[in-house]
């Protein structure tokens, strides 16, 4: 069966400091991978996805970015990070037309 | 400007009671709409699908409905269990754009014993 992993769970960082958050998944393979920021009162927002290794789609500007180096491998970095990038973010794989299977989050506070 | 919209934004009801979720969307051209649950601190986790020819479908206690023509649809929860507590997620996607999913904002359940 296919499972996704997230980490860490929570995370507590300075403004202005790096980020890197990483997601796995198993039992699958070239899977299209997302990454979702969650925030209170609002609905998802995607923030990038990959059909594949090194392509990266996003079309909201930020001051995040993400990378796939291994098929089953999305990571979520930040070279400083800002009070507003603080929320649940959620990274996702999914075939084409099928479910997003999300992990369970990461709760980012910035401090 | 695609959207989807849920309500209530929250519920409270009795254990055995049952519930009915609403989403509204403007979302087009429509490919399918999703219902999620999300527990707390936990991702969403896919419930059941509707595409634009099915009216009903259910999930065990889980019922749900849409109007196409209305672009309404609702979730029903039958005899309600305490487990049934978390975020309700109505996601349609669309065929093109960027984000082909739409994301509500969700209706939180509270199942009180």
């Amino acid at each position: 069966s296919q499972t996704i992993h997230q980490w860490p769970a929570t995370l507590v960082q300075p403004v202005g400091s790096p980020l890197s958050l990483e997601c796995t998944v198993e039992g699958t393979s070239n899977p299209n991978l997302y990454w979702y920021r969650q925030a209170a009162g609002r609905g998802l927002q995607l923030l990038f996805y990959s059909v594949g290794i090194g392509q990266i789609s996003s079309e909201v500007p930020q001051n995040l970015s993400a990378s796939r180096p291994q098929d089953r491998q999305f990571i979520l970095s930040s070279k400083k990070l800002l009070l507003s990038d603080s929320g649940f973010y959620l990274c996702a794989w999914a075939r084409t037309e099928g479910p997003q299977h999300f992990g369970d989050g990461t709760r980012l506070s910035i401090l | 400007k695609n959207q989807v919209e849920q309500s209530p934004q929250s519920l409270i009801i009795l254990e055995g009671k049952n519930c009915t979720l609403q989403c509204n969307y403007t979302v087009s051209p429509f490919s399918n709409l999703r219902w999620y649950k999300q527990d707390t601190g936990r991702g969403p986790v896919s419930l059941t699908i509707m595409t634009f020819s099915e009216n009903t479908k259910s999930n065990g206690r889980y019922t749900a409905t849409l109007d196409a023509d209305t672009k309404q649809s609702s979730l029903h929860i039958t005899a309600s269990q305490l487990s049934d507590s978390a975020s309700y997620i109505c996601v349609v996607r669309a065929q093109t754009g960027f984000q082909k999913l739409v994301f509500g904002t969700g209706t939180r359940l509270l199942v009180s014993p």
